[in-house]
C-alpha cells in the first residue's frame, strides 16, 4: 500500500462546478497536510495545509480532514479553467518536515 | 511569503559531465532543504534531505555518490549530478521550510535537466 494514495484522474469538472479531490494516507502517525497545485512543466505551489481536523476555508478552497478515516480532501467552488492542473497531496510525520507526496490528480475544468 | 529560488531553470548537458543545481531560500533561514526528483506524469519522490553543515540524509535506491548534495550555509544547498548519463534526465526541484516542525514546504522553480 502507498503511503498517500490519490485517483489520478483526469478529473472532469464543468466550470462553476465544485471540484472534489480526495487522498487517503497510511500512517496514522501523520500530523499535517498539504495541497499543491502544479501546472505543466512548473514547480508545485502550495494551495493549502490543515492540522486539525474538521475544515478549513480559504476563498475558493475549502480542505477538509480526517484523522479517523485517514483522508484529506480539497474541495474548489467555482472552478475555473485556470484550476485545471495536478493536484498534489502531501503528508508528513509530526515534526518531521519530510513530505510524502500522492501521485496526483489530474484536474480539467471545461468551459 | 516564503521564497526559494533555484538555479538554473533548465540545463542540457552531454553524457559523462556534471552538473551542479542551487537552491538559495532568500527571505528565510533553511537548516533543511530537501530535492526532489520528478519524471514525466509521476509524482514527486524525495531524493535526498539537505541539512546544514552535516552531511545529507539519502532516501533507499539513491546514489549518495552520483547526487552530490552541499549545504554551506542556511540560504544555500546545492546539487551536483556526477557523471550524468541520459537516465538522469529530469525535472529537480529543491524545497524549503521554515524553523518549525510542521511549516509548508515551499518549492524552487525547478530545473530541467537533459542528459545528452
Amino acid at each position: 500500500q502507498k503511503e498517500v494514495e490519490q485517483n489520478s484522474g483526469p478529473l472532469s469538472v464543468p466550470e462553476g462546478a465544485i471540484a472534489s479531490l480526495n487522498c487517503t494516507y497510511s500512517d496514522r502517525g501523520s500530523q499535517s497536510f498539504f495541497w499543491y497545485r502544479q501546472y505543466s512543466g512548473k514547480s508545485p505551489e502550495l494551495i493549502m495545509f490543515i492540522y486539525s481536523n474538521g475544515d478549513k476555508e480559504d476563498g475558493r478552497f475549502t480542505a477538509q480532514l480526517n484523522k479517523a478515516s485517514q483522508y484529506v480532501s480539497l474541495l474548489i467552488r467555482d472552478s475555473q479553467p485556470s484550476d485545471s492542473a495536478t493536484y498534489l497531496c502531501a503528508v508528513n510525520a509530526q515534526g518531521a518536515q519530510k513530505l510524502v507526496f500522492g501521485q496526483g490528480t489530474r484536474l480539467t475544468i471545461n468551459p | 511569503g516564503a521564497v526559494v529560488s533555484q538555479h538554473p531553470s533548465w540545463v542540457i548537458c552531454k553524457s559523462g559531465t556534471s552538473v551542479k543545481i542551487e537552491c538559495r531560500s532568500l527571505d528565510f533561514q533553511a537548516t533543511t532543504m530537501f530535492w526532489y526528483r520528478q519524471f514525466p506524469k509521476q509524482s514527486l519522490m524525495l531524493m535526498a534531505t539537505s541539512n546544514e553543515g552535516s552531511k545529507a540524509t539519502y532516501e533507499q535506491g539513491v546514489e549518495k555518490d552520483k547526487f552530490l548534495i552541499n549545504h554551506a550555509s542556511l540560504t544555500l544547498s546545492t546539487l551536483t549530478v556526477t557523471s550524468a548519463h541520459p537516465e538522469d534526465s529530469s525535472f529537480y526541484i529543491c524545497s524549503a521550510a521554515g524553523a518549525a516542525g510542521n511549516s509548508p514546504l515551499h518549492f524552487g522553480n525547478g530545473t530541467r535537466l537533459t542528459v545528452t
